[in-house]
């Protein structure tokens, strides 16, 4: 596997479920983050983790739940989401170096929520 | 916040023509980067530029870092059927926040 990966690529629930999204990075990068792409509206930044911790919670309501093991998987728990979080969710990583963030996106996650 | 104005919103062009897109910010960055993304994929990043005045090539694609540190360009040259797809441009201050432009949707009539 090369770049960055995502699983799975559709998903569909209904409001009382619990699911995850998995991202995981073969680039080498020390950052990670999860977007929101919502039709007819730019990205949205949700979350970054540099090495790890949390550095940005852009905020996002607690229905959504990042988890970050290591500088090469990021998680994004969904429990009891409503129907206007359907949207294309995209991870990305990054290396953090010199003021520059290249971002280089997975092919992302369609939630389509009942 | 920072704001990006990228435009134009769409364009509908004919196969061998060149394009032209830009982004304004109303505040600076250090970094701008130039996305394509094809329906139902992740952006993929096709140029970064780090310097004022910086001009860059990838192939077919030219983009330039404007000087007042406020605007970016991306130019195509003798557009082919696969250049279609939407151009998103991004700024960075200094910080891994990137501002998205709301997109540029390019089509190429064969």
């Amino acid at each position: 596997e090369t770049g960055v990966t995502q699983t799975p690529r559709h998903l569909v629930m209904g409001m009382t479920n619990k699911k995850s999204l998995k991202c995981e990075q073969h680039l080498g990068h020390n950052a990670m983050y999860w977007y929101k792409q919502s039709a007819k509206k730019p990205l949205e930044l949700m979350f970054v983790y540099n090495f790890k911790e949390q550095t940005e919670n852009n905020s996002v309501p607690s229905r959504f739940s990042p988890e970050c093991p290591n500088s090469s998987h990021l998680f994004l728990h969904l429990h009891t989401l409503q129907p206007e979080d359907s949207a294309l969710y995209l991870c990305a990583s990054s290396q953090v170096s010199g003021g520059h963030y290249e971002q280089y996106f997975g092919p992302g996650t369609r939630l389509t929520v009942t | 916040g920072q704001q990006l104005n990228q435009s134009p919103q769409s364009m509908f062009i004919q196969e061998g023509e060149d394009v032209s897109m830009n982004c304004t910010s109303s505040s600076i960055f250090n970094t701008w980067l130039w996305y394509k993304q094809d329906p139902g994929e992740g952006p993929v990043l096709l140029i970064a530029l780090y310097k004022a005045g910086e001009l860059t090539s990838n192939g077919r694609l030219t983009a330039q870092f404007g000087i007042t540190r406020k605007d970016s360009f991306l130019n195509i040259s003798a557009s082919i059927p696969s250049d279609v797809g939407i151009y998103f441009c991004a700024g960075q201050l200094y910080t891994p926040k990137s501002t998205f432009g709301d997109g540029t949707t390019l089509t190429v009539k064969p």
